[in-house]
């Protein structure tokens, strides 16, 4: 299976920061490469697909970059509602999730 | 609206079954893929299973072949997961999700807690 690490675990930040956030998969998936939001006692919403694609009505300060192994999840301009652990997933094998990045807002 | 509502989860002894079932709604269901992800206490998500728009194909992660079985009635909208054998591994809250494209989940439901134990 496909193991995505996910780096920092924990990350604190001030509102209105710009921040990047890892995933790094052990092999190539190309850009089969999602990430997903959570927020506390939430269900997970789809944030970008295909690692650098838009979704339908989340904010425009989310973006996502990469293909292969190496992909990042920007936040240009954190607010407090961003609040939430936020996942990879990569679809090009048996699906398999992150373990997930913590952002903490200071 | 694109809805998602999961059901029949609770409290079941080990080794015992239990079935939990998802009403969707505000889409046209028998066009897309469906699949369950599941998320322990605390922890990460977890895909378990995806069908098929047409339910012809189906797929498993490997810790619950064997044990579960994802189906699905169209003329219901409604999705299924038939889990046998359950161990305490399986304790979690199943989300039921629309499945997209090569493998991304579009829409999720609520959730629903099953915990096994005796």
């Amino acid at each position: 299976d496909v193991v995505l690490t996910q780096s920092p675990a924990t990350l604190s930040v001030t509102p209105g920061e710009r921040i990047s956030l890892s995933c790094r998969a052990s092999e190539s998936v190309d850009t089969y490469l999602h990430w997903y939001q959570q927020k506390p006692n939430e269900s997970p919403r789809l944030l970008i697909k295909y690692a650098s694609q838009s979704i339908s009505g989340i904010p425009s300060r989310f973006s996502g970059s990469g293909s292969g192994t190496d992909f990042t999840l920007s936040i240009n301009g954190v607010e407090l509602e961003d609040l939430s652990i936020y996942y990879c997933q990569q679809g090009n094998s048996l699906l398999t999730f992150g373990s997930g990045t913590k952002l903490e807002i200071k | 609206e694109v809805q998602l509502v999961e059901s029949g989860g609770g409290l079941v002894q080990p080794g015992r079954s239990m079935k939990l079932s998802c009403a969707a709604s505000g889409f046209t269901f028998s066009n897309y893929g469906m699949a369950w992800v599941r998320q322990a206490p605390t922890k990460g998500l977890e895909w378990v299973a995806t069908i098929s728009y047409d339910g012809s194909s189906t797929y498993y992660r490997d810790s619950v072949k064997g044990r579960f079985t994802i189906s699905r009635d169209n003329a219901k909208s409604t999705l299924y997961l038939q889990m046998n054998s359950l161990r305490s591994e399986d304790t979690a809250t199943y989300y039921c999700t629309r499945a997209r494209g090569r493998g991304y989940f579009d829409y999720w439901g609520q959730g629903v807690m099953v915990t096994v134990s005796s």
